[in-house]
């Protein structure tokens, strides 16, 4: 059965560097999603991407946080400058026409 | 702010008993029900989705939905210990599409005890 797929799973950082997150979505899917979970909270929308754009972002996703998808398979999540508050689950989702489907996760801890 | 409620729990039932989940939400326009499964430490994993007033089954599970109470819940059959995990109510303003953003509940814990 085709998933989603994360990497890396865990990534740790120093505050200020810049992180890329990497998802591969369902092949045949078209939209993609990034959301993530701080520890004990709700899962929250961060942003989707359709047709090459961002077709909706929330306020969380401000200008140090940036979407690509640089391939036919690669959807990406970029964080310019981490804060120590960007420590979260960060999953990557992808939908094609019915419910979106989740990856593993990147567990990503800024020191 | 829109917003999906669910009692946080812990919910525990014995195995083989019916767990009921509930949920509301605060946005009328929501069109698209969704509910997760999520194992601690995991990713959400999708259990059902519902678009249309009433009942829909799909094995142990019953997902119910009424619009005009803004209400959702999900009842398991023949609970199994392996049902216990935190479950996540979803909810997009996307009319039966993928293309809306899922606004979570905090999720309710249910624990299945033998």
């Amino acid at each position: 059965e085709p998933e989603v797929t994360q990497t890396p799973s865990h990534q740790v950082t120093q505050m200020g560097q810049e992180v890329i997150l990497r998802c591969v979505p369902i092949s045949n899917h078209l939209y993609f999603y990034w959301y993530r979970q701080i520890l004990g909270q709700k899962v929250e929308f961060l942003v989707s991407f359709y047709n090459n754009e961002i077709s909706e972002k929330s306020e969380i996703f401000d200008d140090q946080f940036s979407v690509e998808r640089p391939d036919g398979s690669n959807f990406t999540l970029k964080i310019r400058s981490t804060k120590l508050e960007d420590s979260a689950m960060y999953f990557c989702a992808s939908s094609g026409t019915g419910s979106q489907y989740f990856g593993p996760g990147t567990r990503l801890t800024v020191l | 702010q829109k917003e999906v409620e669910q009692n946080s729990g812990p919910l525990s039932v014995p195995e083989g008993a019916i767990a009921s989940l509930n949920c509301t939400y605060s946005d009328r326009v929501s069109q698209s029900f969704f509910w997760y499964r999520q194992y601690s430490g995991k990713s959400p994993e999708l259990i059902m989705s519902i678009y249309s007033n009433g009942d829909k089954e799909d094995g142990r599970f019953t997902a119910q939905l009424n619009k005009a109470s803004q209400y959702v819940s999900l009842l398991i059959r023949d609970s199994q210990p392996s049902d216990s995990a935190t479950y996540l109510c979803a909810v997009s303003n996307a009319g039966g599409t993928s293309y809306g953003k899922l606004t979570f509940g905090q999720g309710t814990i249910l624990t299945v005890h033998p």
